[in-house]
């Protein structure tokens, strides 16, 4: 099976702090994505990676960067966290022959 | 970005009852998924279809690839509380650049 982990469940930060997410994918995939999911406005691209140290930028990167420094793990960066960013975040990893995306659990971040 | 229009937004049943839904998209698409959220978790694959016409069964579920390439349904026969959740499909456009459409979700509801 394949396993896709994030690094926290739940994470509760201060505006303007700098908040790292982690995500970790155990099947050498070499795709990897960062959504947001809110109420009403489904899954959104935020950005996501075709390969070690390349980046894309999905439909809302504003606010976001990401580092792939190796395959397995894929992080979010919240340069300065701000109270619209809290939300419900899911990495996902691609199996390419298949088009399909194994999702983590998400974490739900808040930011006061 | 793209989404696909998926129905209903949400449902209220009974148990024991037969749900379906749907999404539709004005693009062609090469691959369709389904995925079931459970409150407070990512995305869990259901099933996943790539050819036109393509009626696919997963115990009680039941989605097909529509034949126009531009819908697909999702039936669920005789529902039990454990179905309770969010489902979602996703597709993949030929110049989908190895990302996915997602729609916007139905949410199931089941009274016992």
């Amino acid at each position: 099976d394949v396993k896709v982990t994030q690094s926290s469940r739940y994470l509760v930060k201060r505006t303007g702090e700098k908040v790292f997410l982690e995500c970790v994918q155990d099947m050498d995939h070499e795709n990897m994505f960062w959504y947001r999911q809110d109420p009403g406005l489904g899954l959104r691209l935020i950005y996501f990676s075709y390969d070690v140290k390349m980046k894309e930028k999905g439909d809302i990167p504003e606010g976001y960067s990401v580092s792939r420094e190796k395959k397995e793990r894929f992080s979010l960066i919240l340069e300065s966290a701000s109270t619209n960013q809290t939300s419900m975040y899911l990495c996902a990893s691609m199996v390419l022959a298949k088009n399909i995306q194994y999702f983590g659990a998400g974490t739900r971040l808040s930011v006061l | 970005g793209q989404q696909l229009n998926q129905s209903p937004q949400s449902m209220f049943i009974q148990e024991g009852e037969d749900v379906s839904m749907n999404c539709t998209s004005s693009s062609i698409f090469n691959t369709w998924l389904w995925y079931k959220q459970d409150p407070g978790e990512g995305p869990v694959l259901l099933i996943a279809l790539y050819k036109a016409g393509e009626l696919t069964s997963n115990g009680r579920l039941t989605a097909q690839f529509g034949i126009t390439r531009k819908d697909s349904f999702l039936n669920i026969s005789a529902s039990i509380p454990s179905d309770v959740g969010i489902y979602f499909c996703a597709g993949q456009i030929p110049q989908g650049a190895q990302k996915l459409v997602f729609g916007q979700g139905t949410r199931l509801t089941i009274n016992p």
